[in-house]
């Protein structure tokens, strides 16, 4: 079956380093998204990406976050210089169809990147 | 503004029991996506199902079932002969029908299973 591959699957960073995070899709996925959960909390939706653009992108999403789809098969997430509260855990998920398709088929999510700023 | 009320934090029941976890959501579109999404303690996120807003039919998938009502704003997710496996924190979530992956996600509510 496939799968969205996140990696590493586990980062420590200090504070005010940049940070990676490399996601690398279902090949024939069209919409790429990067969501965060803080330990214990919800999760929280940070950006979307179609046709090499950013779509949309939520209020947590400043300019201290960027990503990219460099060669046609990762999606990263950069994060200039990381805070401690960007401590978290990072989900890449991709879908084939942005809002059509069978209702019990769609978003693909990723193991997820622990980061942990110190 | 969107919003998620998932009101049970925490439910645990005997393995072979029904399970119903709620879901209650806040919306002024009149279209929109409705979500749920399992979390198993390995900590990644499965996808289970989307709902479209215009489509009231309830979905049955294995053991799996929803219950969508537009009345009461509710997107109800029921477990039948629930298994130790089945053990995990439950995310619903609501997306406008612009971005679907643009979600709001509610609290969750964490199933124990019990042998």
């Amino acid at each position: 079956e496939p799968e969205v591959t996140q990696t590493p699957s586990h980062q420590v960073t200090q504070m005010g380093q940049e940070v990676i995070l490399r996601c690398v899709p279902i090949s024939n996925h069209l919409y790429f998204y990067w969501y965060r959960q803080i330990l214990g909390q919800k999760v929280e939706f940070l950006v979307s990406f179609y046709n090499n653009e950013i779509s949309e992108k939520s209020e947590i999403f400043d300019d201290q976050f960027s990503v990219e789809r460099p060669d046609g098969s990762n999606f990263t997430l950069k994060i200039r210089s990381t805070k401690l509260e960007d401590s978290a855990m990072y989900f890449c998920a991709s879908t084939q169809a942005g809002t059509g398709g069978s209702s019990l088929y769609g978003y693909t999510f990723g193991s997820g990147t622990r980061l942990t700023v110190v | 503004a969107q919003k998620v009320t998932q009101a049970q934090t925490e439910i645990s029941v005997v393995e072979k029991e029904d399970v119903t976890l709620d879901c209650v959501y806040e919306t002024r579109d009149t279209t929109y996506y409705l979500f749920w999404y399992k979390q198993p303690p390995s900590g990644e996120l499965v996808f289970l199902i989307r709902r479209n807003s215009f489509d009231e039919q309830n979905e049955i998938s294995g053991r799996y079932s929803w219950n969508f009502q537009k009345s009461t704003s509710s997107f109800n997710f029921t477990i039948t002969a629930s298994q130790v496996v089945d053990s995990a924190v439950y995310f619903c979530a609501l997306s406008d029908n612009t971005n679907a992956g643009k979600s709001t996600f509610g609290d969750g509510t964490t199933l124990t299973v019990k042998p």
